[in-house]
């Protein structure tokens, strides 16, 4: 069965510094989605990014970025030049392959943002 | 386009109570999910459904009913409440074309339900 795993509940970052989160994962299928999601404190469930696993290439969003080793099977989200707003609980999800809806959940790293 | 809708956002219970969650999708998304959300645990799949008619269990499907009669609709019953079934509850709804959307699943408000 695949797993997530967030080893990591509760991360402090700097306004403008840079941060990482990780995240590890256990599969035996090549073909699958990787998610960061953003929760802020209304519960609203954001997508911040996705990876393809047939994708080489590192996504990217504004100042988001992963760093997706599909060998070691981790996929850590990079914030840079953190923002207040930023703040909120970050769950790294799975998905099997397209055409699937199962979608597996970490239990999410809490990010706080000091001014 | 509302997206999905969930209803109540609040609801406390007593134990043994029963009630149904609402969720609703404007989409025409044929995946709809049901999860639940505790501390230190993340979002847990209860059930789903990959089309009208039919439904199968998730992760935590104890103490839970669902039915799906049209694409836009997923209840979620809770037949006789017990204290565990305290949570924060989300509805999903997804697309198939996972590749070309940009927002794969589209999640509700949540229902914060509290079973004293």
């Amino acid at each position: 069965a695949q797993t997530v795993t967030q080893s990591q509940p509760e991360m402090s970052v700097q306004e403008a510094e840079t941060v990482t989160l990780s995240c590890t994962y256990d599969t035996s299928e090549s073909d699958y989605y990787l998610f960061w999601y953003k929760q802020p404190p209304s519960r609203q469930m954001i997508l911040v990014i996705r990876q393809e696993a047939y994708k080489q290439q590192n996504a990217t969003e504004n100042r988001f970025s992963v760093n997706f080793q599909k060998a070691a099977k981790s996929f850590s989200l990079k914030i840079s030049d953190s923002q207040l707003g930023d703040a909120a609980m970050y769950f790294c999800a799975y998905l099997r392959g397209a055409g699937t809806y199962k979608y597996i959940f970490g239990t999410g790293t809490r990010l706080k943002v000091l001014a | 386009n509302a997206g999905v809708t969930q209803t109540p956002k609040f609801q406390v219970l007593k134990t043994g109570q029963s009630m149904t969650l609402q969720c609703a999708q404007d989409m025409n998304h044929e995946y709809m999910s049901w999860y639940r959300q505790d501390p230190g645990m993340g979002l847990r799949l209860i059930h789903y459904s990959v089309g009208a008619g039919i439904t199968d269990q998730g992760e935590v499907p104890n103490g839970y009913n669902v039915s799906r009669s049209t694409t836009e609709d997923f209840p979620l019953r809770l037949l006789s409440a017990a204290p565990s079934q305290t949570s924060v509850y989300f509805c999903a709804s997804s697309s198939r074309q996972i590749t070309y959307s940009n927002q794969p699943q589209h999640f509700g408000d949540g229902t914060r339900l509290s079973i004293l």
